[in-house]
């Protein structure tokens, strides 16, 4: 079946070791998002992708960076984890930008935790 | 952006039909309205969405009021599987979740 893949499904790092999440998908979509989701708390939408073209949220802290090789991956850097970085990642897709009536397909997350 | 204001929880018996209401009262007239929901240690999961009719799938069904300023999740029979966060995003160009609705389901 056709998904999104994150790997791994959990990642523990050091307080100001550099971390990269992976994100997969069989899709085709020209869009790919990553989202922060704290516990508790709705998932935060912290940038994306329309092709090749990087849209950061006004709010997203510097320390997130991105990057998409080709169509089927896409990364989350994190430059220097600190404790309040802990959470889970979500990486999704949609078909084409603006969402409109287009649904986003998630992968299940990759939960990250800083020591 | 649009924002939605939902019920903090929500309970259900098994089998029981479930409305989920959603406000939506700034909503523009381009703005689709989503439903996703969340079950534990999972991403959320498209439900269903709409722009001004009701509207029907496999999962569940959504009742759009006339003005488009609020609806309706419906669940026309609630099963344990159905225990997640659901999440109602008025919205055209991108999702932005708000608090969303936790629904517990009991046997």
């Amino acid at each position: 079946d056709a998904m999104v893949i994150q790997n791994p499904r959990y990642q523990v790092t050091q307080f100001g070791k550099p971390v990269t999440l992976s994100c997969s998908q069989t899709l085709n979509h020209n869009v790919m998002y990553w989202y922060q989701q704290k516990s508790s708390q709705a998932p935060k939408l912290l940038f994306h992708y329309y092709d090749k073209d990087f849209n950061n949220e006004a709010d997203t802290p510097d320390n997130f960076q991105s990057r998409r090789p080709n169509t089927s991956f896409c990364f989350l850097d994190i430059r220097s984890p600190g404790l309040g970085d802990a959470a889970m990642y979500l990486c999704a897709t949609s078909s084409h930008w603006p969402l409109g009536n287009q649904p986003q397909h998630f992968g299940d997350g990759t939960r990250l935790s800083i020591l | 952006d649009a924002k939605t204001t939902q019920p903090n929880s929500m309970e259900s018996n098994e089998e029981e039909p479930v409305h989920l209401p959603c406000n939506h009262s700034t909503i523009s007239g381009t703005d689709y309205i989503h439903w996703y929901r969340q079950l534990p240690s999972q991403g959320p999961e498209y439900v269903i969405h709409g722009l001004t009719s009701n509207v029907n799938n496999r999962m569940a069904s959504l009742a759009i009021a006339e003005d488009r300023k609020s609806s309706t999740l419906i669940l026309h029979r609630a099963t344990l599987r159905d225990a997640a966060v659901y999440y109602c995003i008025s919205q055209t160009d991108k999702l932005i979740f708000g608090t969303g609705t936790r629904l517990q389901v009991f046997p």
